[in-house]
């Protein structure tokens, strides 16, 4: 099936540093997610992208994430700088316009030090 | 703010036993309603959707929404060991922005 593939799949660093997550969704989708799950429990909306901008975020994307997708590259979540708070496995999942199914990357396990 | 609830929080079956999952939302007007299903360490993958009221069978697995009552279920015949996994429904918006929000899981062991 559709892959949606994610770099790193783990990442150690110490609080302050920045970190950028990659994902690269699946070719023909239009819509790109970023969710947050902490000991393999609820996943939760981070924010989603559309058309080179963000359609919606949620209360847990501080001012310190930012997300883009420069020139149909990578879809990336940048936080700068990290807290301990931070550390989970992050997901990327993409999906059509209209259609609810969404595709999921591995994770990236983000361990802040 | 869409709520999105599971029950149980977790859940043992033995082999071959029918497993009933259980998702209820806060908005009437949401659109979209899915189960996926997530082993441990990997990523969750959709399982079946649904889109209007009433039931949908795949398979082992039916899914019933009833938009009134707010709720939606999973349910899986003759479950196996292979089915243990955390098990998230999902629920869209009611806006024109995409947004699916995720339930508080399932957790799921079926005992060979």
């Amino acid at each position: 099936g559709p892959k949606v593939l994610q770099i790193p799949s783990h990442q150690i660093i110490d609080m302050g540093q920045m970190v950028t997550l990659n994902c690269d969704p699946v070719s023909n989708h239009l819509y790109f997610y970023w969710y947050k799950q902490i000991l393999g429990q609820q996943m939760e909306f981070l924010v989603n992208f559309y058309n080179g901008k963000v359609m919606e975020k949620s209360k847990l994307f501080k001012d310190q994430f930012s997300v883009e997708r420069p020139d149909g590259s990578y879809f990336t979540l940048k936080i700068q700088p990290t807290a301990l708070e931070d550390s989970a496995v992050y997901f990327c999942a993409s999906s059509l316009p209209g259609r609810g199914q969404l595709y999921f990357g591995e994770g990236s396990k983000l361990t802040v030090l | 703010q869409q709520k999105v609830q599971q029950s149980p929080e977790s859940l043992i079956v033995p082999e071959g036993a029918m497993t009933s999952l259980n998702c209820t939302f806060s908005d009437s007007a949401s659109q979209y309603f899915a189960w996926y299903r997530q082993h441990s360490g990997k990523a969750p993958k959709a399982l079946m959707s649904i889109f209007s009221n009433g039931e949908k069978e795949e398979g082992r697995f039916t899914i019933h929404l009833n938009k009134a009552s707010l709720h939606f279920s999973l349910h899986i015949r003759d479950s196996q060991p292979s089915d243990s996994a955390l098990y998230l429904c999902a629920v869209s918006m009611p806006s024109n922005t995409n947004k699916v929000v995720f339930g508080t899981g399932t957790r799921l062991q079926v005992l060979p």
